[in-house]
């Protein structure tokens, strides 16, 4: 199974300043075709998953620019160029290039 | 596009108990559909997946032999039958459809609690 490492597991930020939280694989993430299979969730509380961002790097539709993605192979980061009140909650980082799809720990982003 | 799951209560140690999905907004059977589960305060695990055309199903270790993922195209709907359920299947079962290797049209999930 492919591991997913998350770090920092919890992030107080202050608003209007930036965040960033990695994610590593114990496998490569690049598939034969030159996506990344790395997606990126928030998950407020009491509430499912939101799509964030897909193949490492594209935002999901309606998500905002302050959401970025990047990273290739193993080691990815979500970056927030200025963290708003209502991005708190957990960021999950997930691979979804073998089965079992697995998932990282979670890093709470609190303000 | 939105998924609904239903059908999570309570239910004693070693019993059955039966998850919907039901799409909306696209057809299921064009999709490779997932469930994936959050126990109380804990991460997101995935629990199993079926293909687009249902030739090609997968399990977590943890669960095979007692979950079973199906589907009802005419209802355009998705299904986890659970038995043998346990203490540690108590979770949030949420469904998910796949798309550029990614789980990007999520359910409001179904509590499922095992416990006597």
């Amino acid at each position: 199974d492919i591991v997913m490492t998350q770090s920092p597991l919890s992030l107080p930020v202050t608003p209007g300043e930036p965040a960033s939280i990695s994610c590593k694989s114990s496998q490569t993430l690049l598939q034969s075709d030159g996506h990344n299979y790395l997606a990126w969730y928030l998950q407020k509380p009491g509430q499912s998953p939101q799509f964030l961002i897909y193949l490492g790097s594209n935002r999901a539709s309606g998500v905002p620019d302050r959401f970025s993605g990047s990273g290739s192979g193993t080691d990815f980061t979500l970056k927030i160029s200025r963290v708003e009140a209502e991005d708190v909650g957990v960021y999950y980082c997930m691979q979804g290039l073998q089965i079992p799809i697995t998932f990282g720990q979670g890093t709470r982003l609190e303000i | 596009v939105q998924l609904v799951e239903s059908g999570g209560g309570l239910v004693q140690p070693g019993g059955s108990l039966g998850l919907s999905c039901a799409a909306s907004g696209f057809t299921l059977s064009s999709y490779w559909m997932h469930w994936v589960r959050q126990a109380p305060g804990k991460g997101l695990v995935w629990v199993s997946r079926m293909n687009s055309d249902g030739s090609d199903i997968k399990y977590a270790d943890t669960v095979k032999g007692r979950l079973t993922i199906s589907r009802d195209n005419a209802k355009n709907t998705l299904y986890l039958q659970m038995s043998g359920l346990r203490a540690e299947d108590t979770a949030v079962y949420y469904c998910g459809r796949y798309s550029f290797g990614a789980i990007d049209v999520w359910g409001r999930g179904t509590m499922v609690t095992v416990s006597s």
